[in-house]
């Protein structure tokens, strides 16, 4: 059973514009919800994260909103950069477990 | 030092071949994880180490053997691979509480 859903697969953005990457999960126990950015070859790296405790925190150019009720959270990307072309999980944890859920992943193409 | 160095960056071996995969962090971080990624999906767990301990092995074969010699180091012992173990090991280590992975760069295996 996948812990945490992820959507879309793919995007593709203009430079400039929003990107919006979606993340639903079913377990009411988790909270932490980080998002990880990956380029090519490289290893995922933490983006941002959240708690459920807050609905929204931003960090720059990206934030992460977050439902509660809805069991949904979502990345925000504003002024999107072909720099910020990547693949990007979501993930999610519950306090003095060691191991997080990822979601399927969504790549990210900004057109220059 | 904020990184997790994984060491070899590439790896060819054959599938009689033995073969280990080195992580080492010195960020104080008592968690550490091997991860198993294919293209195109999201990190896999493969074992967690909680101060030293072994205290998550997600079914891995025994083709897969992992060693925590001291708080700063992470090994996988490799042998008698098969193809589809072809992919991108990669180790993250994690402080105690609700904080995400720090990523190393991974070890691209290849089996052949």
């Amino acid at each position: 059973q996948q812990q945490v859903k992820q959507s879309p697969q793919s995007l593709i953005v203009q430079k400039g514009g929003i990107s919006i990457i979606n993340c639903a999960y079913e377990n009411t126990a988790f909270d932490y919800f980080p998002w990880y950015q990956q380029f090519p070859g490289k290893g995922p790296a933490l983006l941002i994260a959240i708690r459920p405790d807050v609905s929204e925190k931003k960090e720059g150019r990206f934030t992460i909103s977050f439902n509660k009720s809805a069991k949904q959270f979502s990345l925000h990307i504003m002024d999107s950069q072909p720099g910020d072309s990547a693949t990007y999980f979501c993930a999610a944890s519950r306090n003095n477990f060691n191991k997080f859920y990822f979601g399927s992943g969504t790549k990210l193409n900004v057109k220059p | 030092d904020t990184e997790v160095t994984q060491t070899p960056k590439h790896l060819v071996m054959g599938m009689t071949n033995k073969k280990s995969l080195k992580c080492e962090q010195h960020m104080g971080h008592r968690a550490m994880y091997w991860y198993k990624q294919k293209a195109k999906k999201p990190p896999e767990l493969m074992f967690v180490y909680s101060y030293e301990k072994l205290s998550i092995n997600e079914s891995v074969p025994s083709r897969f053997s992992p060693e925590c010699p001291n708080s700063s180091l992470l090994n996988l012992h490799l042998h008698a691979l098969q193809p589809e173990d072809s992919a991108l090991y990669l180790c993250a280590s994690r402080a105690t509480g609700l904080y995400g992975y720090t990523f190393g760069s991974g070890t691209r295996l290849t089996v052949v």
